[in-house]
């Protein structure tokens, strides 16, 4: 079945630090891939998603590219800033073995950005 | 955008009771909501599906009896905790699906952490 595996975290990042948060993935098929967020005491957001190998998803200064020869979806950012303190979910949907709306999640990384 | 809610946020109760967890779309329709379960250090594992005016589907080991699932409405959906026993503390997550979203599109709620004593 599908399955995602991502950093552990705590990660703790200084202000204006690159940031790097892996993510693998195994499923047949093609899969869409996705990030989520989740700041303290919200519901899950979407930060961005790919769908098709190759394509890159941003939002937010945040980038992830679906890389399908390393199955993997690392999210990235190139300055942090305190307010991206959260937990990110790498998640995907789809393949051979699920419908489209189910989505698999990875354990969780939080973030934890300091001034 | 879209904003679900949950409520109760927190809840405890003594073991045996039964626990009702309400989820709510709050500013669309959602022809589809979905129950997620979380522990600690773990990932979200989905409970079930429902889907308004019809059963649930539930994932391979869930138990259905336990874990009773109301979709009523198109903006109300209902987690029941059935004889709650320690080991259902957790952490639990709703999510709601526009009726006229694409697929992949899931509005979540903040959660709610049930602790059974």
């Amino acid at each position: 079945g599908n399955s995602v595996t991502q950093m552990e975290g705590p990660v703790t990042l200084s202000e204006e630090a690159f940031l790097t948060i892996n993510c693998t993935y195994t499923a047949t098929g093609y899969p869409s891939l996705f990030w989520y967020v989740q700041y303290p005491g919200e519901g899950l957001q979407l930060l961005l998603k790919a769908t098709k190998a190759d394509d890159k998803g941003s939002n937010k200064g945040f980038e992830a590219t679906y890389r399908k020869e390393t199955t993997s979806f690392h999210l990235e950012k190139g300055s942090v800033q305190v307010s991206d303190s959260a937990v990110y979910f790498c998640a995907l949907s789809g393949g051979n073995t699920g419908t489209a709306s189910k989505l698999t999640f990875g354990t969780g990384t939080r973030l934890q950005v300091t001034l | 955008g879209a904003v679900v809610s949950q409520h109760p946020s927190r809840v405890i109760c003594k073991s045996g009771t039964s626990v009702k967890i309400e989820c709510r779309s709050l500013d669309f329709q959602a022809t589809t909501m979905f129950w997620y379960r979380q522990f600690p250090k773990q990932s979200l594992m989905l409970m079930a599906t429902s889907n308004e005016g019809s059963k649930a589907t539930y994932e391979q080991g869930v138990e259905k009896d336990k874990f009773l699932i109301n979709h009523a409405s198109l903006t109300l959906s209902t987690l029941t905790v059935t004889s709650a026993h320690p080991e259902d503390s957790s952490f639990y997550i709703c999510s709601a699906k526009p009726g006229l979203a694409g697929r992949e599109t899931q509005y979540f709620g903040p959660g709610t952490r049930l602790l059974v004593l």
